[in-house]
């Protein structure tokens, strides 16, 4: 079955600090991936996908994520972590099975506090 | 680009009352739109797939008759909940990905909807 692990429902960092947030998927195939972000009372909002190519992905407001396929990874990292990156954020996959429906597969979530 | 609005953000109503609520994507043309529920501090549960043209497809253990999804045009799909209840009240969060985009885009979200029952 396919799914996605967000192994810790929450991250705390001190600003300026660098934060990792964790995500690991079980896909057959090669996995489409995406991290979104949410903050209160907010819809979704996307951050970054890995598709194919290099392995360090770059999305908005200065995060990354590595997509390893050894370890079956794709952690969500940002060098300096500031105190409006608080938020909810979820990492994705691709249902291979849904057809052209392009439907995503969704971890629980990681809420991430930064503090001052 | 790639903008997604609901109306309304926030709506409470009676029990045995329905309520429709909008899923719009204003710049862009969205073959699919999905339907979500989000428990508090919780993850997103798809409730259903709304194609243009063509009945919605329901994730398992959710009721289409409950649940009422339209995709009457490429940039809009409606949710109306049927004799709500109490335990209807959620928020609810639409998404679209657009139309020619493949299998490897995004889904562009919408800021939710939060509909009280009382």
């Amino acid at each position: 079955a396919q799914s996605v692990a967000q192994p810790e429902d929450q991250v705390n960092v001190a600003e300026g600090n660098p934060l990792t947030v964790k995500c690991t998927y079980s896909v057959s195939g090669n996995p489409y991936l995406f991290w979104y972000v949410q903050y209160p009372n907010r819809g979704l909002q996307f951050l970054l996908k890995y598709i194919t190519g290099d392995n360090l992905v770059k999305g908005s407001y200065g995060f990354e994520a590595e997509f390893n396929k050894s370890q079956t990874s794709f952690h969500l990292k940002k060098p300096s972590a500031l105190v409006s990156d608080s938020a909810l954020y979820f990492c994705a996959v691709r249902d291979r099975f849904s057809g052209g429906y392009n439907k995503l597969i969704f971890g629980a979530g990681t809420r991430l506090a930064v503090h001052p | 680009g790639a903008v997604v609005s609901q109306h309304p953000s926030r709506v409470i109503c009676k029990s045995g009352t329905s309520v429709k609520i909008e899923c719009r994507s204003l710049d862009f043309q969205a073959t699919t739109m999905f339907w979500y529920r989000q428990f508090p501090k919780k993850s997103l549960m798809l409730m259903a797939t709304s194609n243009e043209g063509s009945k919605a497809t329901y994730e398992q253990g959710v009721e289409k008759d409950k649940f009422l999804i339209n995709h009457a045009s490429l940039t809009l799909s409606t949710l109306t909940v049927t004799s709500a209840h109490p335990e209807d009240s959620s928020f609810y969060i639409c998404s679209a990905s657009p139309r020619g985009s493949g299998n490897y885009n995004e889904q562009f979200f919408g800021p939710g909807t939060r509909l009280t029952v009382l």
